[in-house]
């Protein structure tokens, strides 16, 4: 059974502040790893497909990181604002499967202004 | 671009009627879609991956004659829940993938089904 752990399960910071996340994955058969924040009663919405050891994106103030040796990637947000409230997933594709993912829990930032 | 269109986005049923869900893919062709469901307090998980013109490919543990899956052309594809119960209630999303490379999952906005 293929685990995917994000972490923290939530998360509540001041509007302001930089914070970030994990996602852990397995790290045999790695393809690719997607990162998609989810808004309430909004679809998610892709942030990044990475897909190479030691890939750095970014989107504005928000990047991730992604280590397919350890099995690890982080996002990272900078200076938060109410509008990053949302549920943060990460997701795994692995190279052995039909090109589904297998997502996280996800994290559920809250921005206070 | 890439919008996925899912409907109904809430739907109550009685116990033991049939729900049809369906999943369009507006301005892309999708050969694969992907369904999952969504338990309280819990992570998206996989419930099969729908193929255009062919069968479903379902995960452990998902009864295929429960949840019939259709992919009957390449921007539609449907999800029944067939003589639903209560523990059928839950959130149910689909999600598709356009042709490019590493492209990321377009997902509709979902359906809540509750079953009385």
């Amino acid at each position: 059974i293929l685990n995917v752990e994000q972490s923290p399960q939530s998360l509540h910071v001041q509007e302001g502040d930089s914070t970030n996340f994990t996602c852990s994955f397995p790290s045999s058969n790695f393809y690719a790893l997607h990162w998609y924040r989810w808004e309430t009663a909004k679809s998610p919405e892709a942030l990044f497909v990475m897909t190479l050891n030691g890939d750095e994106k970014k989107k504005g103030r928000i990047s991730a990181t992604l280590n397919t040796k350890e099995g690890y990637s982080y996002l990272y947000i900078k200076g938060s604002q109410p509008e990053d409230s949302a549920t943060y997933l990460c997701a795994f594709h692995g190279s052995s499967n039909t090109g589904k993912l297998i997502f996280g829990q996800g994290t559920t930032l809250q921005v206070k202004p | 671009g890439a919008v996925v269109s899912q409907h109904p986005s809430r739907v109550i049923c009685k116990s033991g009627t049939s729900v049809k869900i369906e999943c369009r893919s507006l301005d892309f062709q999708a050969t694969t879609m992907f369904w999952y469901r969504q338990f309280p307090k819990k992570s998206l998980m996989l419930m099969a991956t729908s193929n255009e013109g062919s069968k479903a490919t379902y995960e452990q543990g998902v009864e295929k004659d429960k949840f019939l899956i259709n992919h009957a052309s390449l921007t539609l594809s449907t999800l029944t829940v067939t003589s639903a119960h209560p523990e059928d209630s839950s959130f149910y999303i689909c999600s598709a993938r356009d042709s490019r490379r590493n492209s990321p999952l377009h997902f509709g906005n979902g359906t809540r089904l509750t079953v009385t």
